[in-house]
């Protein structure tokens, strides 16, 4: 089954822990990004993939590190979480730039 | 940045109504895409537009991209409870352009 798998689904970490959430397609996809979701704001863009090795930065970077060392795999690290980062994350895959995007399940994560 | 409009921010129905939600935007997009999330889930593509003028259908939903590429239209039909959920459009201006979201409509349905 097609599909993008994010781990864990849900987080509770306290102040300036490090954390990585994992992102992973099966679909061969070249393009692949991060997501927050706020109350009243929708779907905001951290970060993006357009392939191996090549990642830049969406409306809301700051703060966050993505890596994508392979095709399938995108984690996104928080290298000192913040309570402001206390949000839904969702992780999306394309295949390229003009077809539909798949997402992840979301990863609820709560910085205390 | 760009952004996508959407409103109101929630949206009550009656069973078996119809309802029809805009998205309109200040920017030209090239496509527009709409998305339902329901509790709990990620986004799913209900829709996807490609074209100005086109009219795509999806079973009881009904998506316009407008002439003048700056807005969007999703019509339901004869609502059903399983119809609750979160509505996002979203826009791409070119094929080295990010997604852009708006901020979704929550749509509740009353049986």
């Amino acid at each position: 089954e097609a599909q993008v798998t994010q781990n864990p689904r849900y987080l509770i970490t306290v102040t300036g822990k490090k954390l990585t959430v994992t992102c992973s397609q099966n679909m061969n996809h070249e393009y692949m990004s991060w997501y927050r979701q706020d109350p009243g704001l929708g779907l905001r863009q951290i970060y993006y993939s357009m392939n191996v090795e090549v990642t830049d930065k969406g409306d809301v970077p700051e703060g966050y590190k993505v890596s994508r060392k392979e095709k399938r795999n995108f984690p996104l690290i928080l290298e000192s979480p913040s309570p402001n980062q206390t949000s839904l994350y969702f992780c999306a895959s394309k295949k390229d730039l003009n077809t539909e995007a798949f997402f992840g399940q979301g990863t609820r994560l709560t910085v205390v | 940045g760009q952004q996508l409009n959407q409103s109101p921010q929630s949206m009550f129905i009656q069973e078996g109504e119809d309802v029809s939600m805009n998205c309109t935007s200040s920017s030209i997009f090239n496509t527009w895409l709409w998305y339902k999330q329901d509790p709990g889930e990620g986004p799913v593509l209900l829709i996807a537009l490609y074209k100005a003028g086109e009219l795509t259908s999806n079973g009881r939903l009904t998506a316009q991209f407008g002439i003048t590429r700056k807005d969007s239209f999703l019509n339901i039909s004869a609502s059903i409870p399983s119809d609750v959920g979160i509505y996002f459009c979203a826009g791409q201006r070119g094929a080295n352009s990010k997604l852009t979201f708006g901020k979704g409509i929550t749509l509740s349905v009353r049986p």
